[in-house]
C-alpha cells in the first residue's frame, strides 16, 4: 500500500530533551515536506527537500532541523524542544515533475507536547 | 504575495445544503490550485483541483468555481451530508519548485 508512515504518533516530553520523528514514504517520491498544524494558523511548512541531499527552510523552520540522506526517509529533528513547539506535525511527499511537485501525500500526523 | 486567504474559518451546514469556502491569491503566477480534505485525526487527502484555463471542475457533489479575473476560487460541496464534516483547505502551487501554499483552513460541520 502506497502511503507516508510518521513515527511516533503521539509523543510527550520535556523542555530541552532532544527528539526525532521519522517519516518514511513507499512512493519513490523526490519531494518530501513537513508541516506543523496549529488551530487557527492551518498548516505552516517547516523543511522540505526537493530531493537526496537538498533541504530547504519553509516558514518556520527556527528549532527544527531536518536530513535527507535516503529518498524515502525525511526525519525531523528537534534539538532542544520548547512547550511553543508543541503541535500537530505531518509529513507529506510528492513526486516532482517539470522541477514541481505534484499532488502531495500527506502521512498521519504525529501529536507532540512539549512540558 | 504568496498567502492565499480563506474564508469562512469556520461553517455549520444543515444536511442537503450547499456548503461554500472561498479562497483569494495575490500572485498571478499561481497555476494550479487543489483543494485539500482533512477528517479528525487524519492527515489531508487531495479532494479535488483546477487549473486556471477552466472556470469550473465538478467531481460528483464537489465543484471548483475559478474567477483568474478576481484571483478567487471557491469550493461548492452540493446535498452537503454529516460525513461531509471535515476541515477543508485550498491552496495554490507557484511555477517552479516554491512550495505549495496553503489557506488557513474551514472546519465544515454539516448537520442533520
Amino acid at each position: 500500500e502506497a502511503q507516508v508512515t510518521q513515527n511516533p504518533r503521539y509523543l510527550i516530553t520535556v523542555t530541552g530533551k532532544k527528539l526525532t520523528v521519522t517519516c518514511s514514504q513507499n512512493m519513490n517520491h523526490e519531494y518530501m515536506s513537513w508541516y506543523r498544524q496549529d488551530p487557527g494558523l492551518g498548516l505552516r511548512q517547516i523543511y522540505y527537500s526537493m530531493n537526496v541531499e537538498v533541504t530547504d527552510k519553509g516558514d518556520v523552520p527556527e528549532g527544527y532541523k531536518v536530513s535527507r540522506k535516503e529518498k524515502r526517509n525525511f526525519p525531523l529533528i528537534l534539538e532542544s524542544p520548547s512547550p511553543n513547539q508543541t503541535s500537530l506535525y505531518f509529513c507529506a511527499s510528492s513526486f516532482v515533475a517539470g522541477g514541481r511537485q505534484e499532488t502531495q501525500y500527506f502521512g498521519p500526523g504525529t501529536r507532540l507536547l512539549v512540558l | 504575495q504568496q498567502q492565499v486567504k480563506q474564508s469562512p474559518q469556520s461553517l455549520i451546514v444543515q444536511k442537503g445544503g450547499i456548503s461554500i469556502i472561498n479562497c483569494a491569491y495575490e500572485n498571478t503566477a499561481f497555476d494550479y490550485f487543489p483543494w485539500y480534505q482533512q477528517f479528525p485525526g487524519k492527515g489531508p487527502a487531495l479532494l479535488i483541483a483546477i487549473r486556471p484555463d477552466v472556470s469550473e471542475k465538478k467531481e460528483g457533489r464537489f465543484t471548483i468555481s475559478f474567477n483568474k479575473s478576481a484571483k478567487q476560487f471557491s469550493l461548492h460541496i452540493m446535498d452537503s451530508q454529516p460525513g461531509d464534516s471535515a476541515t477543508y483547505f485550498c491552496a495554490a502551487y507557484p511555477p517552479g519548485n516554491t512550495p505549495l501554499v496553503f489557506g488557513k483552513g474551514t472546519r465544515l460541520s454539516v448537520i442533520a
